[in-house]
């Protein structure tokens, strides 16, 4: 069973419309939650980070934890074509290399935002 | 969020030569810096973590005597490519942690290694 999992896509939505991003984790005991984004050529962006259950907004962006199903997404209100890019999905578990753990990541998911 | 730099952003070498590149946080002291090799249309791949003053670990099957990693400071992290061949050629990016940056992990832009 893989750490995190996501839907690889491509999910593709008219400009305006919310984009819904979905990812799943193994470690129950898992604590920190991270959004990335990529674009095509580029190195992976912090979006989003969440801690606890619940919602947490920021502008556009509001990230949901569900620590009982093992459950994080993403939802981008009023897409854009310039949110046109791969989103990543991490989770912070204990590994080898750092008493703070390491972040597993998802495959990503393509969004394409179409005007 | 919090700045980390890399350099060069593009090399181009030839086959058995060594490649050095520089992973600095710009803004914060990172005690943990993170590298990692993207192959295109892939995800990322964890290749070792290093904490300043000590040894990188690196995940299985990834030759530490291939990578070097050093760790000499709290703002810089280097990762020598020895005697690269051309399935070397890939993405690296490193990326940092720190107390001081809220303990998120920030990545660097990247450098793109083409080997001959």
């Amino acid at each position: 069973q893989k750490e995190v999992e996501q839907n690889s896509g491509p999910l593709s939505v008219p400009e305006g419309a919310i984009a819904s991003l979905n990812c799943t984790y193994s470690d129950r005991g898992s604590q920190s939650f991270f959004w990335y984004r990529q674009y095509s050529g580029k190195s992976p962006e912090l979006i989003m980070s969440i801690y606890s259950n619940g919602d947490k907004e920021d502008g556009r962006f509001t990230a949901q934890l569900n620590k009982a199903s093992q459950y994080v997404s993403l939802l981008i209100r009023d897409s854009q074509p310039s949110d046109s890019a791969t989103y990543l999905c991490a989770v912070n578990k204990k590994g080898r290399g750092s008493t703070l753990g390491r972040l597993y990541f998802g495959r990503g998911t393509q969004l394409t935002v179409w005007p | 969020g919090a700045v980390v730099s890399q350099h060069p952003s593009r090399v181009i070498c030839k086959s058995g030569t060594s490649v050095k590149i520089e992973c600095r946080s710009l803004d914060f002291q990172a005690t943990t810096m993170f590298w990692y090799r993207q192959f295109p249309k892939q995800s990322l791949m964890l290749m070792a973590t290093s904490n300043e003053g000590s040894k990188a670990t690196y995940e299985q099957g990834v030759e530490k005597d291939k990578f070097l990693i050093n760790h000499a400071s709290l703002t810089l992290s280097t990762l020598t490519v020895t005697s690269a061949h051309p399935e070397d050629s890939s993405f690296y990016i490193c990326s940092a942690r720190g107390w001081s940056a809220g303990n998120e992990q920030f990545f660097g832009p990247g450098t793109r290694l083409t080997v001959l």
